[in-house]
C-alpha cells in the first residue's frame, strides 16, 4: 500500500522569509501524481501544486514550488515571501495512476504558522 | 462554477445515535469521494463511487457507516449508530472520470459524538 509522511508536524516561518514542507513517499508504481494541499481554519481544502510523476522538471505556481526527487521518493513543497494569508495545514498526497480516477493517499499534514 | 456543497456544517450527537451528511459534487464530475479526516489526522477515503456504483469501500466500517449515490449525483453518508471515534470532519470530494486528475473539495461537515 501507498504511504504518505510528513516529518513536520508544525513549522513557522516569518513573514516573506522562505519555508520548505518535507514530504516522502513509498509507492511501486511508476505512474503517479503528487500534490500539495493547503487547509486553512475553515476546512477548505484547496489544491497549492500538482507534480506528474513523469515530469522531470519540478513544478511551479507563483511563490510555490516543490522539489520533486523520485529516487528518493521525496517531495517537498517551498514558498517563498510568505504571507500572513500563507497559515493553515499543508498536506501531501499521493494519486496512483495517470488515468481515470484514483484515490488521494495523504500524509498527517504540516500546521504552518506565519510571524509577523 | 459552484463548488462541492455539503451539509450539515456542524452536527453534535449522543452515541449510539444516528446521522446523516449529504453532498452535491460539481456539475459533470462523475466520480465522488468521502473522506473521513480525524483532529489532527490527514483525511482517510471511506468511499468512492463512479457515476452511481461504488469503486471502493474497503476502508468504510460496514457495520455502521452506509453511502448512496442515487442517479450518480448528489450522495449521502450515514451513520448508524454513532460511536465516540466517529468524531472527525467529513469531507466530500468531486473529479472528472478522466483527465486532470485534480480533486476539488468540499468544506467538510464536523460531526462531534457526545
Amino acid at each position: 500500500a501507498q504511504t504518505v509522511t510528513q516529518s513536520q508536524p508544525e513549522m513557522s516561518v516569518q513573514e516573506a522569509e522562505t519555508v520548505t514542507l518535507s514530504c516522502t513517499y513509498d509507492t511501486s508504481e511508476s505512474d503517479y501524481y503528487l500534490f500539495w494541499y493547503k487547509q486553512p481554519p475553515s476546512r477548505q481544502m484547496i489544491l497549492v501544486i500538482r507534480q506528474e510523476a513523469y515530469k522531470q522538471q519540478n513544478a511551479t505556481e507563483n511563490r510555490f514550488s516543490v522539489n520533486f526527487q523520485k529516487a528518493a521518493k521525496s517531495f517537498s513543497l517551498k514558498i517563498s515571501d510568505s504571507q500572513l494569508g500563507d497559515a493553515a495545514m499543508y498536506f501531501c498526497a499521493y494519486r496512483r495512476g495517470l488515468s481515470g480516477n484514483t484515490p488521494l493517499v495523504f500524509g498527517k499534514g504540516t500546521r504552518l504558522s506565519v510571524i509577523a | 462554477e459552484a463548488g462541492v456543497a455539503q451539509s450539515p456544517r456542524y452536527k453534535i450527537i449522543e452515541k449510539r445515535q444516528s446521522v446523516a451528511f449529504w453532498c452535491n459534487p460539481i456539475s459533470g464530475h462523475a466520480t465522488l469521494y468521502w473522506y473521513q479526516q480525524i483532529l489532527g489526522q490527514g483525511p482517510k477515503l471511506l468511499i468512492q463511487f463512479q457515476n452511481n456504483g461504488v469503486v471502493d469501500d474497503s476502508q468504510l466500517p460496514k457495520d455502521r457507516f452506509s453511502a448512496e449515490r442515487l442517479k450518480g449525483v448528489d450522495s449521502t453518508l450515514k451513520i448508524q449508530p454513532a460511536k465516540l471515534e466517529d468524531s472527525a470532519v467529513y469531507l466530500c470530494a468531486s473529479s472528472f472520470e478522466v483527465g486532470a486528475n485534480v480533486l476539488t473539495f468540499g468544506a467538510g461537515s464536523r460531526l462531534t459524538v457526545l
